[in-house]
């Protein structure tokens, strides 16, 4: 299993560029979960999906749009970038009810200049 | 959501234990709680949670008093490769974990 993967690893946008972060688990996971990570902060969730088919808000949802595609599939789109949105990305994903446990995937390193 | 505090640094070294104590005293009735460890460059990593009491796995022990007010991380005999930021999570349902700053733990030989 290759656990949680994402895609890209590094990328550079110029302010007003969009882009489209891909995440993928082969766990057949109910849920995922998309978190962003500033420089020695902690992580701050932008939006997650409790199951296929449903997505929901987190602490930071603003400039950012998800789509869950399929069980495996739940991506994080920037519109229209902005250096604040310079940061890590990181995908998550969970199993379901009866866990805290949540998979991380390596991240993506976006800068927005 | 139950605020959590914890020290911002520890230092040790090599073949100690080490306890990192969380503090959160509005956690509610249903609140588990959670910790994860993060190394630079990589995603968090789930080491142990509980409700009340001590549970322990192969990496950690996890000790919580009765009012549930604190809790604390143990792990016994550190090595370097222990060196990471150490994450208290006070959790109620799946979607909201909510990380704060952590605790960077240094492990020197």
């Amino acid at each position: 299993n290759a656990g949680v993967t994402q895609t890209p690893k590094f990328q550079v946008l110029k302010t007003g560029q969009s882009m489209t972060l891909q995440c993928a688990q082969d766990m057949n996971h109910n849920s995922m979960y998309w978190y962003r990570q500033d420089p020695g902060m902690g992580l701050r969730l932008i939006y997650y999906s409790a199951s296929e088919g449903t997505t929901d808000k987190g602490e930071v949802p603003n400039g950012y749009n998800v789509s869950r595609l399929n069980k495996r599939e739940f991506s994080l789109r920037l519109e229209s970038a902005a250096p604040s949105q310079t940061s890590v990305y990181f995908c998550a994903s969970r199993q379901g009810e009866g866990t805290y446990e949540q998979y991380f995937g390596p991240g993506t390193r976006l800068t927005v200049t | 959501l139950a605020k959590t505090t914890q020290p911002i640094s520890m230092d040790s070294y090599e073949g100690q234990e080490v306890n990192i104590t969380c503090s959160h005293n509005n956690i509610a009735t249903n609140d588990y709680i959670t910790w994860y460890q993060q190394f630079p460059s990589q995603g968090p990593r789930f080491i142990i949670q509980g409700y009340k009491t001590k549970v322990t796995n192969e990496v950690a022990s996890l000790f919580i008093p009765a009012d549930r007010k604190s809790s604390t991380l143990s792990l016994p005999r550190v090595s370097l490769s222990d060196t990471a930021v150490y994450y208290c999570l006070v959790t109620t349902g799946f979607q909201k974990l909510v990380f704060g700053t952590g605790t960077r733990l240094l492990v020197s030989p």
